[in-house]
């Protein structure tokens, strides 16, 4: 069936420096892909998503970027400040399912 | 965001009871969805539904019930508790495609 995986489980970096998380997914008819942030006893956010019709995104310090062919899409945090400690889930989605695919999440630690 | 609330925010009950967690949104979203949390698991579906009197189940649906004779309700009953349903409960919802899910603040559940 469809599946999101997502790499790695957990992360840590030290301040300032970049991150990147990876997602691939097995629905070739997906077309959107959001990534949320849930902070600790939080709902989980939408940050950031893009859809198949382009290859990047960027928001601030956040960027997506999505190969189609390889199926495989990532989280980019450049110059990760201690508020991004939380947990990141990338998701998938096919314009026909009512319901959409979420990855198992990253658990990321910004060391100081 | 305001627009979905849960309720209650914290219940606890004892096996066997019956309990209902509430969900309302004021978006008129068309989608809305039920997940629990458990640590290691991640965001796992329960149930969700494409419009008023429509439903579906997720990955995880036994031992649940839904309805939505409204857009904006989707309530979701545990008819006998179990131990095994301690978990953080998030009810979600979104528009026509392709859009994201917006996430209420979750129902901490404890059942003894």
């Amino acid at each position: 069936g469809e599946n999101v995986e997502q790499h790695p489980s957990t992360l840590s970096v030290q301040e300032g420096d970049s991150a990147v998380i990876k997602c691939t997914y097995s629905d070739s008819a997906s077309n959107y892909f959001p990534w949320y942030k849930q902070e600790l006893g939080k709902r989980p956010q939408l940050i950031i998503d893009i859809r198949s019709n382009v290859g990047e995104k960027k928001d601030q310090r956040i960027a997506v970027t999505l190969n189609k062919t390889a199926k495989h899409f990532s989280l980019h945090i450049t110059e990760t400040q201690p508020e991004d400690s939380a947990v990141y889930f990338c998701a998938a989605k096919r314009s026909s399912a009512s319901k959409i695919i979420f990855g198992s999440g990253t658990r990321l630690s910004i060391r100081p | 965001d305001a627009g979905i609330t849960q309720s209650p925010r914290y219940k606890i009950t004892e096996t066997g009871r019956q309990v209902t967690l509430m969900c309302h949104q004021t978006w008129s979203h068309s989608y809305m969805f039920w997940y629990r949390q458990d640590l290691g698991h991640g965001l796992r579906l329960i149930y969700y539904s494409a419009a008023a009197d429509i439903t579906d189940k997720g990955e995880v649906p036994d031992g649940y019930v839904v309805s939505r004779s409204k857009t904006e309700n989707f309530p979701l009953t545990l008819e006998s508790a179990t131990r095994s349903q301690t978990s953080v409960y998030f009810c979600a919802s979104s528009d026509r495609d392709p859009q994201p899910q917006h996430f209420g603040d979750g129902t901490r559940l404890s059942i003894l």
